[in-house]
């Protein structure tokens, strides 16, 4: 029979506009998330991480904001570009354990010329 | 500077042999994670180490898997006797005192014949 695999949402932009990617957690009592970029035949990548004690933080072309209240993070790259292509994930951390993360199941980023 | 190094990148072996994963975490980060990546599951963690200590192994899914790490520089995941749905993408990543992000290796794609 046929598998089922995890079924990634998609996300298309044309290459200069900005994407949004965004994602529920779920533990009101995480205090560390993080935005990762995996590329394929590679491992996750680091992008950028914001603590509970803030709700936003730039990067470069990259900005993360985080609602407690709703338990949402957003990932916003500006002007997109072919390299971005990617699946991207989140991550919170798991309170009392500062190591141990639980991470999404990705958003695949397509960027189209 | 050298990141996460994982080896082999790639292994091919038949069902009830062993196989031997190695890692080197990145040079003074004293957390260690080993992951699996399945398009079933997603990204699960199998097993974490902090200063060489196995500190959560909840993850690990039977007792045919085992993981060490003899010293901060280096880790292996052990599977024996290996099984066809063990197939998977199996990733290490390392961190400093928990308080950072992980980095990731490019992880070793693991096919059980």
């Amino acid at each position: 029979g046929e598998s089922v695999g995890l079924h990634l949402p998609t996300l298309s932009v044309q290459e200069g506009d900005n994407s949004i990617i965004n994602c529920a957690y779920s533990n009101s009592a995480s205090d560390y998330f993080i935005w990762y970029k995996q590329e394929s035949g590679k491992g996750p990548q680091f992008i950028i991480d914001i603590r509970s004690n803030m709700d936003k933080r730039q990067g470069q072309r990259v900005t993360v904001l985080l609602n407690k209240t709703v338990k949402h993070l957003s990932l916003q790259i500006a002007a997109t570009q072919p390299g971005d292509s990617a699946v991207y994930f989140c991550a919170e951390n798991n309170p009392g354990t500062a190591s141990k993360l639980t991470f999404g199941t990705g958003t695949r980023l397509q960027v189209t010329l | 500077d050298a990141g996460v190094i994982q080896s082999p990148r790639h292994e091919v072996t038949e069902m009830g042999q062993e196989v031997t994963l190695r890692c080197k975490p990145i040079s003074g980060h004293n957390s260690l994670f080993w992951y699996r990546q399945t398009m079933m599951r997603g990204l699960e963690l199998l097993i974490y180490f902090n200063n060489n200590v196995p500190i959560d192994d909840s993850g690990m899914p039977e007792d045919r898997f085992s993981a060490k790490m003899p010293n901060a520089s280096f880790s292996t995941l052990k599977i024996q006797p290996s099984e066809p749905r063990d197939s998977a993408v199996y990733f290490c990543a390392s961190s400093l005192g928990g308080e950072g992000p992980q980095h990731f290796g490019d992880g070793t794609r693991l096919s059980i014949l």
